[in-house]
């Protein structure tokens, strides 16, 4: 079945940087969009951005420019999720999702917690 | 601030129907047509319910339905079940530069 799996929680301290991986797999990894969508506790979602794993082409949200990078290797069906100078706000947990617009699957999510 | 407005909670009794709404711009729910609705449960990851407005995925009951009018997309849940109680996003493609915006959730109590 197609399934998202995703790398476990993290703690981090201010101005750390945090990478977080998604493996696919059940499906041809290059054939679909990834994206990234966090959540703060007791929040709603926010939607961070987006590559295309065949492409390598990024686009992200205006909130994160500058801050976030979103990568993949094709050779292991994994996607990645690098965002930097961590501050106290960044505290949530952080899905991957499949698709173009409508996310299908999701990753079961990987909580950051940026704490000094 | 959400760029989506839904109502904060609903409720409804086992077997009865409710609608959740999303009210958004020209720039997103009302000039196309990738609105898409997700359930969330407590812990759990987001699930697709409906995508392009209407369309519901293999697997999803056909309880559940999805409509727009003008600037505002609607959730429509019949024959409520207790299982149905969770959480419910709705998120649109935009022609800003954020492409994907969210509303700010629904949380839905069956009584």
């Amino acid at each position: 079945q197609v399934q998202l799996v995703q790398s476990g929680a993290e703690v981090k301290k201010p101005g750390a940087s945090v990478k977080v991986s998604c493996k696919a797999s059940g499906y041809t990894f290059t054939s679909y969009d990834i994206n990234w969508v966090r959540q703060a506790t007791g929040q709603g979602l926010e939607w961070m951005g987006w590559m295309n794993p065949n492409s390598g082409n990024t686009g992200y949200a205006q909130k994160f420019q500058g801050r976030v990078t979103m990568t993949r290797n094709t050779s292991i069906s994994t996607a990645y999720m690098e965002l930097s100078s961590l501050r106290s706000e960044d505290t949530a947990v952080y899905y991957c999702a499949r698709g173009a617009l409508r996310f299908d699957p999701w990753g079961q999510g990987t909580l950051v917690t940026v704490s000094s | 601030q959400s760029a989506l407005t839904q109502p904060a909670s609903v409720s409804g009794s086992p077997g009865q129907s409710i609608t959740i709404s999303c009210t958004g711009t020209s720039s997103d729910v009302g000039g196309y047509n990738y609105v898409s609705w997700y359930q969330q449960h407590p812990g759990k990851a987001p699930k697709l319910m409906i995508y392009d407005v209407s369309n519901r995925p293999s697997g999803v009951s056909n309880r559940f339905s999805g409509s727009k009018s003008g600037n505002t997309a609607s959730l429509t849940i019949s024959g409520l079940q207790a299982e149905d109680e969770a959480d419910y996003y709705c998120s649109s493609y935009t022609s800003s530069s954020t492409f994907c915006v969210f509303g700010g959730g629904t949380k839905l109590t069956v009584l």
